[in-house]
């Protein structure tokens, strides 16, 4: 069925060194992706987003890059700290925004001092 | 803004009980509810979709007449899940929608002996 996965189940980096989150989508007419950081017994916290028709979406110390081609999502984070540490999921809108949202299978980002 | 409150957030109850999940959203008005579901170590998965004043509309594999819910107003939905079991133990998180934009709720542990 259609799905949203990730590669890696679990990223460790060093503090201060970049991070690069991936995601694949099945859904070739999914047109709006979101990702979310979720902190442990949290809800899903919004980082940013990007409709089908942008390759690149930049935020505060955040990008999101889209490869429709491949069906292709990341999430790269920069100058990672601390408090980046969390799970890190990729959404797909299942359709019109009355639909809910389809999550990967989450990354857990560790950051080691 | 865009404030959402689950209660409660951590609920212990035995075998064959019920229990009521409350979701508010304090600052806005939510045209659509989803509700949530979200197992140890797993991503989230949509339950159920409901709008204000109508029946609500559950995923394939939810029990609509176990996961009971109420969508009383624009501000505030409830989740009873009927009969617990042991297996229905699990994160459940609200997320209140407006247009393309869903919120989250702090969500709502729930252990069932």
């Amino acid at each position: 069925g259609e799905s949203v996965g990730l590669h890696l189940p679990t990223l460790s980096v060093q503090e201060g060194d970049n991070s690069i989150i991936n995601c694949a989508y099945s859904n070739s007419a999914s047109d709006y992706f979101i990702w979310y950081k979720q902190e442990s017994g949290k809800g899903p916290q919004f980082i940013i987003d990007i409709r089908s028709n942008m390759d690149k979406r930049q935020g505060q110390r955040v990008t999101v890059l889209l490869n429709k081609t491949v069906k292709h999502l990341s999430l790269q984070i920069a100058a990672t700290q601390p408090g980046d540490s969390a799970v890190y999921f990729c959404a797909e809108f299942r359709g019109g925004g009355a639909d809910g949202l389809t999550f990967g299978k989450g990354t857990h980002l560790i950051i080691q001092p | 803004g865009a404030v959402v409150s689950q209660h409660p957030s951590r609920v212990i109850c035995k075998s064959g009980t019920s229990v009521k999940i409350e979701c508010r959203s304090l600052d806005f008005q939510a045209t659509t509810m989803f509700w949530y579901r979200q197992f140890p170590k797993q991503s989230l998965m949509l339950m159920a979709t409901s709008n204000e004043g109508s029946k609500a509309t559950y995923e394939q594999g939810v029990e609509k007449d176990k996961f009971l819910i109420n969508h009383a107003s624009l501000t505030l939905s409830t989740l009873t899940v009927t009969s617990a079991h042991p297996e229905d133990s699990s994160f459940y998180i609200c997320s209140p929608s407006v247009g393309d934009t869903q919120y989250f709720g702090p969500g709502t542990r729930l252990t069932v002996l």
